[in-house]
């Protein structure tokens, strides 16, 4: 069974840009979750999706938005970027809840400039 | 705000040593987990502990979950090259928000 694929794995964009990435979950998994992860902020959930539907939400600013379509692939789109969401963003896949283990892609790097 | 404070920050030992790497909270967790990561990858998750008191092994890994479930320690026998990587606990404070520790970057010496 293919794992959590997330494209692209790499992207440098300069501040104010936005930036949209894109994840494909286990197939039969219908939740996916994503998080960010900084070397000071650790891993810090963003929101989750089920359903086409967001399910739950961390604490970032509206600039960070997603989406879920019906097949299950998801996409995550930061607008206005600044320096400081320079980050390894993951996206996390598991069959109907963040309960149930979730699997990890590898995740897109993202720099800002 | 629930908080996950894993120590050591960072570990560095020989192959062939033990260790151990805790995690802990001043809230109550409903579970908790322990993932792994590798450079370039996400995490893996390595066991999920429910009951306090609650001891897991894998292979060389052993897994306790704290009585007052507010604490849990991975200990590691004989650590081999393979273990190298960035340890995380994560825990679940009553409900379905998952919070990730701070993490224990590891690194086993040859």
């Amino acid at each position: 069974k293919a794992g959590v694929t997330q494209t692209p794995r790499y992207l440098i964009k300069t501040r104010g840009q936005q930036v949209t990435l894109s994840c494909s979950p286990i197939s039969g998994h219908r939740s996916v979750s994503w998080y960010q992860q900084t070397p000071g902020q650790g891993l810090q959930f963003l929101f989750e999706y089920f359903s086409e539907t967001q399910r739950n939400k961390g604490n970032f600013p509206g600039r960070f938005s997603g989406r879920q379509f019906s097949n299950s692939r998801s996409e995550m789109n930061v607008s206005t970027l600044e320096l400081g969401d320079s980050a390894l963003y993951l996206c996390a896949s598991s069959l109907n809840s963040r309960v149930d283990t979730q699997y990890f892609g590898p995740g897109t790097r993202l720099t800002v400039l | 705000t629930q908080l996950l404070e894993q120590s050591p920050q960072f570990l560095s030992i020989q192959e062939g040593e033990n260790l151990t790497v805790y995690c802990n909270s001043s809230s109550v967790f409903s579970s908790l987990q322990w993932y792994r990561q590798e450079p370039g990858e996400g995490p893996v998750l390595l066991v999920t502990v429910v009951t306090g008191g609650e001891v897991k092994k894998l292979k060389r890994l052993t897994f306790q979950f704290g009585d007052a479930r507010k604490d849990s320690s991975l200990h590691i026998t004989a650590a081999q090259p393979g273990d190298t990587g960035l340890y995380l606990c994560a825990a679940f404070f009553g409900n379905e928000k998952l919070t990730f520790g701070t993490g224990t970057r590891l690194t086993i010496i040859p």
